[in-house]
């Protein structure tokens, strides 16, 4: 069976610290792909990345980073420097090759304080 | 390009009415996946379709369905509501070619659906 599990329920930092996400998938395939979407309060998932099992490079883009370990089943997700506008929860998200049903996580509450 | 739009975007039903909700996608899209969020479940896939066919369904029971059309919209429905329908319906589109789009979705930003 498949499972992602975002242990942090809610994280409040002040803006300009960094901040980290966790992410921790359970599949059995060998082919598989892991996502981030942020969800601001006006309701709707935005798309932040996807990253295929086959490639553990992190990815850089602007402030946020990703880090895919496939030997912790992990994919974390850091933001540089916080800003107000990054409050969001965010949830991580798997789906196996072929598949059209996304699995997701329970999400994390992020709370940028001025 | 005009983003997903779902419709209507709040309502409020009474146990036992049948609801229906709208979804259409970015033009070009051919898939239409439906999700429902709630605080105590989270985010759980209702079903998604491509090309007017069901491609994939959720564990949700039959009192949940839905439909896509030539044109790519969707539309999903929900009879005999039960308190526990209300929820934050999601719909999402894609191109819905594997692997290359594979989760790749464009949210809209939902129906809000209140049954008393």
């Amino acid at each position: 069976a498949q499972k992602v599990t975002q242990a942090q329920t809610e994280i409040s930092v002040v803006e300009k610290e960094d901040v980290t996400l966790d992410c921790v998938y359970e599949t059995r395939d060998t082919t598989y792909y892991l996502f981030w979407y942020k969800q601001p309060p006006s309701g709707e998932l935005v798309f932040l990345i996807r990253r295929n099992s086959f490639d553990e490079q992190n990815e850089i883009s602007g402030r946020y980073s990703w880090n895919f370990q496939k030997s912790t089943s992990s994919f974390n997700f850091t933001i540089t420097a916080s800003q107000v506008v990054d409050s969001a929860v965010y949830f991580c998200a798997l789906i196996r090759s072929g598949n059209y049903q996304l699995i997701w996580g329970a999400g994390t509450k992020l709370i940028i304080k001025p | 390009k005009a983003g997903v739009t779902q419709t209507p975007r709040y309502l409020i039903k009474t146990r036992g009415q049948q609801v229906t909700l709208s979804c259409s996608p970015i033009s070009g899209h051919r898939s239409v996946s439906w999700y429902q969020q709630t605080p105590g479940q989270g985010l759980q896939f209702l079903f998604e379709y491509f090309s007017e066919t069901q491609r994939n369904k959720g564990n949700f029971p039959g009192r949940f369905s839905g439909r896509q059309f030539s044109n790519s919209r969707s539309e999903m429905n929900v009879s005999t509501l039960e308190l526990g329908d209300s929820a934050l319906y999601l719909c999402a589109s894609s191109t819905g070619t594997a692997p290359a789009n594979t989760g790749e979705l464009f949210f809209g930003e939902g129906s809000r659906l209140t049954v008393l």
